[in-house]
């Protein structure tokens, strides 16, 4: 049972360019959620997913676009990278939104010169 | 959303209990209480959740007072591998998982 997968685990963009990072569950989860976590800090949510075929902005949006897939994956999409972005991002899922006990990946770590 | 207020550090030793209580003045009726555990280099991991008065799982215990505007959170006995990251979460009907900076606890032998 994988849980949650994200891919790459590790990424170096140059200041402009595009990436999308992936993320799947295999538990059959409604809700999902991208978080960036910066040096020292606690994690912000940028977007979440309450069920398929809904996206909803969190704390740090700017900068960011996703796309729920299906119900098993969540994708964040950098369209024009910039240093501020460099983080580590973890994807996670819930059973819903009304059950707050979530379950998350590995994280992708970014860096952007 | 109701936010959430913990100490930004705290030390212990080995086989002491640890309590790690989080003020949610705005706490909102429908609202659970959820801690995370988090080590570094990975993400967070589900610790315990509660409504109110107390519950104890395997890991942790949970006490939340009759008002609901704090929690404590007690680790039993910590060993050196409970050196991470503690987060309290107020939420569970609005879709957002809110995270706020956490409690580094260090654990020393």
């Amino acid at each position: 049972n994988a849980g949650v997968t994200q891919t790459p685990k590790f990424q170096v963009l140059k200041t402009g360019q595009s990436m999308t990072l992936q993320c799947a569950q295999d538990m059959n989860h409604n809700s999902m959620y991208w978080y960036r976590q910066d040096p020292g800090m606690g994690l912000r949510l940028i977007y979440y997913s309450a069920s398929e075929g809904t996206t909803d902005k969190g704390e740090v949006p700017n900068g960011y676009n996703v796309s729920r897939l299906n119900k098993r994956e969540f994708s964040l999409r950098l369209e024009s990278a910039a240093p501020s972005q460099t983080s580590v991002y973890f994807c996670a899922s819930s059973a819903s939104t009304l059950n707050t006990e979530a379950f998350f990946g590995q994280g992708t770590r970014l860096t952007v010169v | 959303l109701a936010k959430t207020t913990q100490p930004i550090s705290m030390d212990s030793y080995e086989g002491q209990e640890v309590n790690i209580t989080c003020s949610h003045n705005n706490i909102a009726t429908n609202d659970y209480i959820t801690w995370y555990q988090q080590f570094p280099s990975q993400g967070p991991r589900f610790i315990i959740q509660g409504y109110k008065t107390k519950v104890t799982n395997e890991v942790a215990s949970l006490f939340i007072p009759a008002d609901r505007k704090s929690s404590t959170l007690s680790l039993p006995r910590v060993s050196l591998s409970d050196t991470a990251v503690y987060y309290c979460l107020v939420g569970g009907n609005t879709g957002k998982l809110i995270f706020g900076q956490g409690t580094t606890l260090q654990v020393k032998p």
